[in-house]
C-alpha cells in the first residue's frame, strides 16, 4: 500500500523557518517525481514544487521561489520543503504527492502538515 | 485568481448528471493533460481523471473527463449524496514552468 507521511508541522513567526517531511513506503520512491502541494484555510489547492525522480530538476510556483527549496533523500524515501522567511499567507495544509502535474497527476496524496505563520 | 477557471459551485438531485468546467489557454490546458481531484470535506484530495479522460482503477465509471481545445469538462452521472465535494481540475502551465489548479467547484447533491 502507497503511504506518503507529513512531518514537521507547526506554529512559526513571520519571516522564521520551517522544515517539512513527507516519509514515502509502498512503492519505488526513486522512480516517481514528487510534488508538494498547499491550501490555505478555506482556500482552494495551490501548486507549491516539484522536483525530478534524481533532484535534477526543481520547479517553484512564483510567490515561494527564493524562499522554500525542495530536496529529497532517495535513500531514505524521504522529501523535503525547506521554508525560510515565512509569511502570514504561507499559511496553509501542505501536501506530499507522488507525480508531476508536468508529466502527468499526482496519482498519490499524504494527509497533509498544517504550518501556521503567525506573531 | 486561479490561472484555471471554475464555477464556484455545482448542484443536482440525486440519480443526475452534473458537469464542471474548466477553462484555460494554450499554455496550459492546450496544450498538456488535466487532471480532475476530489476533495471531501476535511480529507486529502484523490485523483479521479488523468490524461484528461483516464480513470485510476477504483474510480467508477459514472466519472468522466473530456477536454476539447483550451477547455475540459468533468461530468458525474448516478449522482449520489457521498459525491458532495470540491472538485478542482489541474495542469501543467508551459509558460510558467509550474503546475495551476482551478479555483474549485463545490458539488451539492440536492
Amino acid at each position: 500500500e502507497v503511504q506518503l507521511l507529513e512531518s514537521g508541522r507547526g506554529l512559526v513567526q513571520p519571516g522564521g523557518s520551517l522544515r517539512l517531511s513527507c516519509t514515502a513506503s509502498g512503492f519505488t520512491f526513486n522512480t516517481f517525481w514528487m510534488s508538494w502541494v498547499r491550501q490555505a484555510p478555506g482556500k482552494g489547492l495551490e501548486w507549491v514544487a516539484n522536483i525530478k525522480r534524481d533532484g535534477s530538476e526543481k520547479y517553484y510556483v512564483d510567490s515561494v521561489k527564493g524562499r522554500f527549496t525542495i530536496s529529497r533523500d532517495n535513500a531514505k524515501n524521504s522529501l523535503f520543503l525547506q521554508m525560510n522567511s515565512l509569511r502570514a499567507e504561507d499559511t496553509a495544509v501542505y501536501y506530499c504527492a507522488r507525480g508531476s502535474m508536468g508529466s502527468g497527476t499526482l496519482d498519490q496524496w499524504g494527509r497533509g502538515a498544517l504550518v501556521t505563520v503567525s506573531s | 485568481q486561479s490561472v484555471l477557471t471554475q464555477p464556484p459551485s455545482v448542484s443536482a438531485a440525486p440519480g443526475q448528471k452534473v458537469t464542471i468546467s474548466c477553462s484555460g489557454n494554450s499554455s496550459n490546458i492546450g496544450n498538456n493533460y488535466v487532471s480532475w481531484y476530489q476533495q471531501l470535506p476535511g480529507a486529502a484530495p484523490k485523483v479521479l481523471i488523468y490524461d484528461n479522460d483516464r480513470r485510476p482503477s477504483g474510480i467508477p465509471d459514472r466519472f468522466s473527463g473530456s477536454k476539447a481545445g483550451t477547455s475540459a469538462t468533468l461530468a458525474i452521472t448516478g449522482l449520489q449524496t457521498g459525491d458532495e465535494a470540491d472538485y478542482y481540475c489541474g495542469t501543467w502551465d508551459r509558460s510558467l514552468s509550474a503546475g495551476v489548479f482551478g479555483g474549485g467547484t463545490k458539488l451539492t447533491v440536492l
